[in-house]
């Protein structure tokens, strides 16, 4: 049973389409993120979701939405999508409230590779 | 605002060889920190972490501790193997409890026999 799911895992589009991610955690986890790594491996938090409430909105341009539509799922849509968007996109959970919370373990997905042509 | 800096790689060993990947960060208040491995083509993993300072964590052999004084979290092993190579990435996450991480620019390690 994959913890964190990210679908799809590669995705090829050309420069002005719209496209979206789904991400899903089986862990029952209350938090759940998005991140973005480069062609340079460098990891940078772009959104964070408690219980369906966004509580991280890091400088990301507002071609990109994310959406909750329950804990346990987080989306990420992206409008008008641009060359500087190529990256590899990864989901993660985290219990961050509540008992056994707040161990700062993240579990990530296997991310979803974004090429934009 | 908080930051961690990584050595640049990437490093390549030869097996058995010891193992020290530097970091070290900034940051306010009381972070935690931690050690994220990523293998070719998963996500990441948590390898090891520390919360406060002097703690020591150590996984398959991996350690490395907190050091306020120096604020550094060097990544240590003994002895490596093949199977190690990855790229490892420094994290710390802050004290307000919502469980952002930052993260280093990432190290990648090739171990060869």
């Amino acid at each position: 049973d994959t913890a964190v799911s990210q679908t799809p895992k590669y995705l090829v589009t050309q420069m002005g389409n719209d496209k979206s991610i789904k991400c899903e955690q089986n862990l029952g986890h209350d938090t759940m993120y998005w991140y973005k790594q480069d062609s340079k491996k460098f990891l940078k938090i772009m959104f964070s979701y408690n219980n369906k409430e966004l509580i991280i909105n890091e400088t990301v341009p507002n071609r990109f939405s994310p959406k909750s539509p329950d804990k346990a799922h987080l989306n990420l849509h992206i409008n008008s999508l641009e060359l500087g968007d190529s990256a590899v996109y990864f989901c993660a959970s985290s219990q961050v409230f509540g008992e056994g919370g707040n161990t700062g373990e993240l579990f990530f997905g296997e991310g979803s590779r974004l090429t934009v042509l | 605002g908080d930051s961690v800096t990584q050595m640049e790689g990437p490093v390549t060993l030869s097996e058995e060889a010891f193992l020290t990947i530097n970091c070290t960060y900034t940051a306010t208040g009381y972070p935690s920190l931690f050690w994220y491995v990523q293998y070719p083509g998963e996500g990441l993993q948590l390898l090891l972490k520390a919360t406060k300072a002097d703690d020591k964590g150590s996984n398959k052999g991996f350690e490395a501790t907190y050091r306020k004084e120096t604020t550094s979290f060097h990544l240590e092993k003994g002895s490596v193997q093949v199977s190690d190579s990855a790229v490892y990435f420094c994290a710390l996450s802050d004290s307000f409890g919502n469980e952002k991480l930052t993260f280093g620019t990432g190290t990648r390690l090739t171990i060869i026999p």
